[in-house]
């Protein structure tokens, strides 16, 4: 089966920084994903680990351990258009299975 | 081709009635899964295409559901006789075969059964 766990809300201030943790337990793994998904829209891509270490795209950063079954996503210089769902998924061969997500409310 | 597109975006039907949804991949994409969204939770996997071959159910796929991609282009899911409990947001998204780390999700159809 596929278990993949991550905080229901987060809160953080303009500017400031998040990190979103993941971990997982499933029966495959072909890499990690992270996706923003805006409310009522679809998700979109942001970053993907199959190796060790950490991934850097402009102000999101992906992490993974594949030994721990742990990944996070920071993101930094936070802007209110960054408030969303930001959803953990695990590949397997084709199929991506997803955490709930993480509310990440950014205010002022 | 701007991306994965789907119709209609909204739907809402009555119980017990039949209802379709369209997918439209982005054009050179070989491979076209569909997902069901519920309220707070992560997408589902429901099935899978490479070209017109379906290649994967899910569990979650009842015998009321049925998946097509006749010519290996566009895709279609029907729900026969919808129950209450198939409200949701049903995703498509596509990928070619030689780079499926990245699936494009399409917009959505968001089904309320009444």
């Amino acid at each position: 089966g596929q278990n993949i766990d991550q905080p229901t809300e987060m809160t953080a201030t303009e500017g400031a920084i998040v990190q979103i943790n993941c971990t997982y337990q499933t029966s495959g793994f072909n890499g990690l994903f992270w996706y923003q998904q805006h409310a009522g829209e679809a998700p979109t891509f942001l970053s993907y680990n199959v190796l060790d270490g950490l991934e850097e795209k402009g102000r999101f950063s992906s992490f993974l351990s594949r030994s721990k079954g742990y990944s996070y996503l920071l993101l930094k210089e936070l802007q209110m258009k960054d408030s969303a769902s930001y959803l953990c998924a695990v590949l397997n061969d084709y199929k991506l299975s997803f955490g709930a997500g993480t509310t990440v409310t950014v205010r002022a | 081709d701007t991306g994965v597109s789907q119709d209609p975006r909204h739907k809402i039907t009555k119980r017990g009635q039949n209802v379709t949804f369209r997918c439209d991949p982005i054009s050179e994409h070989n491979r076209l899964y569909w997902y069901r969204q519920t309220l707070g939770q992560g997408p589902e996997f429901l099935t899978y295409f490479q070209n017109e071959a379906q290649l994967e159910k899910s569990r979650l796929l009842s015998d009321r559901f049925s998946a097509e991609r006749p010519k290996g282009s566009f895709s279609t899911l029907e729900i026969q006789r919808t129950e209450q409990g198939d409200s949701a947001m049903y995703l498509c998204a596509s990928s070619l075969a030689d780079n499926t780390y990245e699936q494009y999700f399409g917009p959505g159809t968001r089904l309320t059964v009444t």
